[in-house]
């Protein structure tokens, strides 16, 4: 079974909006990475928070985290074409070094 | 420099046939990572390797799964009696050393049709 829950399941939006996409988890976690797929370059790291973090910035990323509530936040602001892929959230529990993925969401960014 | 490699691209077998599938990690990363995904789906962990040494194979499905990193190196993820609930794309991982504070780089995987 999956840990994380990735919510909407797809998403459709149109280049310059912005794009949200959550990750819920089930048991406590060491840290929480995010991870985009696409056809042409396979699975890229995004980036990473650690649990006693509550929010990062990368570029136009911007990732929560709440531990109370077992969920993170993706969001990319002023999305472009490039956007377009498949989003992952990765955890990793009491056993360092195996993470597990959650089912993605995939955005599609329209020009 | 060179990321993490995988062969072959595409492997299609026969029903109760083996496959082995290579990975060749990020040279001086110590930590290795196989995951199977299927379609729709997320990578599923399989194995994790810290070094020569298998530090949690808990994701292997059962024992018709093998994988070894002989030299701390390439890793061959084996496969016996393949069954056709075994085709997946198969992705291999390396990260500078084990835990979750490192990023792993992923290589573009092994599709594996099993017919």
């Amino acid at each position: 079974s999956q840990q994380g829950e990735e919510d909407p399941q797809a998403l459709s939006i149109q280049e310059g909006e912005n794009a949200t996409m959550n990750c819920s988890y089930k048991t406590s976690i060491n840290n929480l990475q995010w991870y985009r797929q696409n056809s042409g370059r396979g699975l890229v790291h995004l980036i990473l928070i650690r649990s006693n973090e509550r929010e990062k910035h990368s570029g136009r990323l911007r990732v929560t985290l709440d531990t109370s509530k077992k969920s993170s936040s993706l969001l990319i602001t002023a999305s472009r074409a490039a956007d377009t892929a498949s989003y992952f959230c990765a955890t990793e529990t009491d056993s360092w070094g195996k993470f597990q993925f959650g089912a993605g969401t995939q955005v599609v960014v329209t020009p | 420099g060179a990321g993490v490699s995988q062969t072959p691209s595409n492997k299609v077998t026969e029903k109760g046939k083996y496959v082995e599938l290579r990975c060749d990690p990020i040279s001086g990363h110590t930590a290795l990572y196989w995951y199977r995904q299927s379609l729709g789906q997320g990578p599923e962990f399989l194995i994790y390797f810290q070094g020569t040494g298998a530090a949690d194979d808990s994701g292997l499905p059962n024992d018709r799964f093998f994988a070894v990193r002989p030299e701390g190196s390439v890793s061959t993820l084996k496969i016996q009696r393949t069954e056709r609930g075994d085709s997946a794309v198969y992705l291999c991982a390396s990260s500078l050393t084990g835990g979750f504070a490192y990023e792993q780089y992923f290589g573009p995987g092994t599709r594996l049709t099993v017919t």
